[in-house]
């Protein structure tokens, strides 16, 4: 099955810098990754996606890049804000045939925005 | 806009009991999911449904649990003869038509306690 490797585990950044998170995947059937980040005692919320038909994504302060040859995709912050504090993490699917696919979660990052 | 809903938001239960946890989903969406979160760890994938049936389920989901969708707006997970490691956040989570790979939209959870 899907194994997601996510790093780092802790990302402490000063406010207005960039932060960068990676991720791995070793299915190369996989062709949707999708980003969330989670609040303390929320759910995760997505806050972008990525298919595999697609090398860069961007939403306003947020992009995303995906290398299909090397299995990797990285979450890009910029102009950090303190409000971006919180725990993200990367996932993977197939999303193949009719089915439900369910997604594989990497281990989350958190972040921590110093003011 | 439109969330994914679950109650309780927290249910404590004595070992060996059973559970029943509740989700509203979107309500124009036809693909639903549960997930866990034991506590400090990531998002693991329990089982989807569509059409009334399961439509893909991980190792996780053994013969204790099932879901079902007893109307037109609720989907439940049932754990029988609960477990101390049972123990965890539970989320639920929907996507739109038609494909697997749409976006996955989660609740905010419900935190299960076995004593």
């Amino acid at each position: 099955g899907e194994n997601v490797e996510q790093h780092p585990s802790t990302l402490s950044v000063q406010e207005g810098d960039s932060a960068v998170i990676k991720c791995t995947y070793s299915d190369s059937a996989s062709n949707y990754f999708p980003w969330y980040k989670q609040e303390l005692g929320k759910g995760p919320q997505l806050i972008i996606d990525i298919r595999s038909n697609v090398g860069e994504k961007k939403d306003q302060r947020i992009a995303v890049t995906l290398n299909k040859t090397a299995k990797h995709f990285s979450l890009h912050i910029t102009e950090t804000q303190p409000e971006d504090s919180a725990v993200y993490f990367c996932a993977a699917t197939s999303g193949g045939g009719g089915g439900a696919d369910g997604l594989t979660f990497g281990k989350g990052t958190h972040l921590i925005i110093q003011p | 806009e439109p969330e994914v809903t679950q109650t309780p938001s927290h249910q404590v239960t004595q070992m060996g009991q059973e559970v029943i946890l509740r989700c509203v989903p979107i309500s124009n969406h036809l693909y639903f999911y549960w997930y866990r979160q034991i506590l400090g760890q990531k998002v693991e994938f329990l089982v989807s449904f569509y059409n009334n049936e399961i439509s893909e389920k991980s190792e996780i989901f053994d013969d204790q649990f099932s879901v079902e969708r007893p109307d037109g707006s609720n989907f439940t997970l049932k754990i029988r003869s609960t477990k101390l490691e049972d123990s965890a956040m539970y989320f639920c989570a929907s996507s739109a038509t038609p494909r697997g790979n749409q976006p996955q939209h989660f609740g905010d959870g419900t935190r299960l306690s076995i004593l």
